[in-house]
């Protein structure tokens, strides 16, 4: 199957401080990429869907200033944790598909944060 | 509203004997349903997909029902082995042209040797 890398795969970072994660599509180019976050014992909630070269459209409840989304390429999407704080400690998911829907999702190993 | 639910938390089954799972799901008209595997500190790995038209798919040792009319999939591991322990996770996509996948609330199986 595809594979899609996140980088790093833990991060810890002190309150208040901005963090980058990377999600990048290997052997396939991904129209679409998503962003999901799960916090311990619980499924994996979608937290917005982006697709190159366009604005990313977030679920409700995710605040697109702070979690702030860039497709920039076929093969590369970052999420910012901007200004984070605890309770954003959590599991981020990344995953990327080259269709619509229908076409499987390819999902990353995640990326652990830690908001001291 | 729309909910997915997996019919237990925890499952503990016997090396040798079949798993099953379940997932049930209510105001959705899904056009896929697709079953996950996740390890401790994993991505989801995907597993089987079946389609609203479709009753049964088998890959390996796996074995997936879709029944639309009682809004329910099972998923089945025959001959379960230790190695086979692991959150399961089903999920859908719409049909409505909505194109995102939800995921369910997950079932932590054991196998005991």
């Amino acid at each position: 199957g595809a594979v899609v890398s996140q980088h790093p795969s833990r991060v810890i970072c002190k309150s208040g401080t901005s963090v980058k994660i990377e999600c990048r599509s290997l052997d396939f180019q991904a129209t679409t990429m998503f962003w999901y976050r799960q916090f311990p014992k619980q499924s994996l909630m979608l937290m917005a869907t982006s697709n190159e070269g366009s604005k990313a459209t977030y679920e409700q409840g995710v605040e697109k200033d702070k979690f702030l989304i860039n497709h920039a390429s076929l093969t590369l999407s970052t999420l910012t944790v901007t200004s984070a704080h605890p309770e954003d400690s959590s599991f981020y998911i990344c995953s990327a598909r080259s269709g619509g829907p229908g076409v499987l999702q390819f999902f990353g190993p995640g990326t652990r944060l830690t908001v001291l | 509203s729309q909910k997915i639910e997996q019919n237990s938390e925890a499952l503990n089954i016997q090396e040798g004997k079949t798993a099953t799972l379940t997932c049930n799901y209510t105001n959705y008209s899904p056009a896929y349903l697709q079953w996950y595997r996740q390890d401790p500190g994993r991505g989801p790995v995907f597993l089987l997909l079946i389609r609203e038209n479709e009753k049964e798919k088998r890959k390996e040792r796996l074995k997936v029902t879709f029944d639309t009319t009682l809004k329910q999939s099972l998923f089945h591991i025959t001959a379960s082995q230790p190695a086979d322990s692991a959150t399961y996770l089903c999920a859908l996509e719409s049909n409505f042209g909505n194109e995102k996948l939800t995921f369910g609330t997950g079932t932590r199986l054991t196998i005991i040797p």
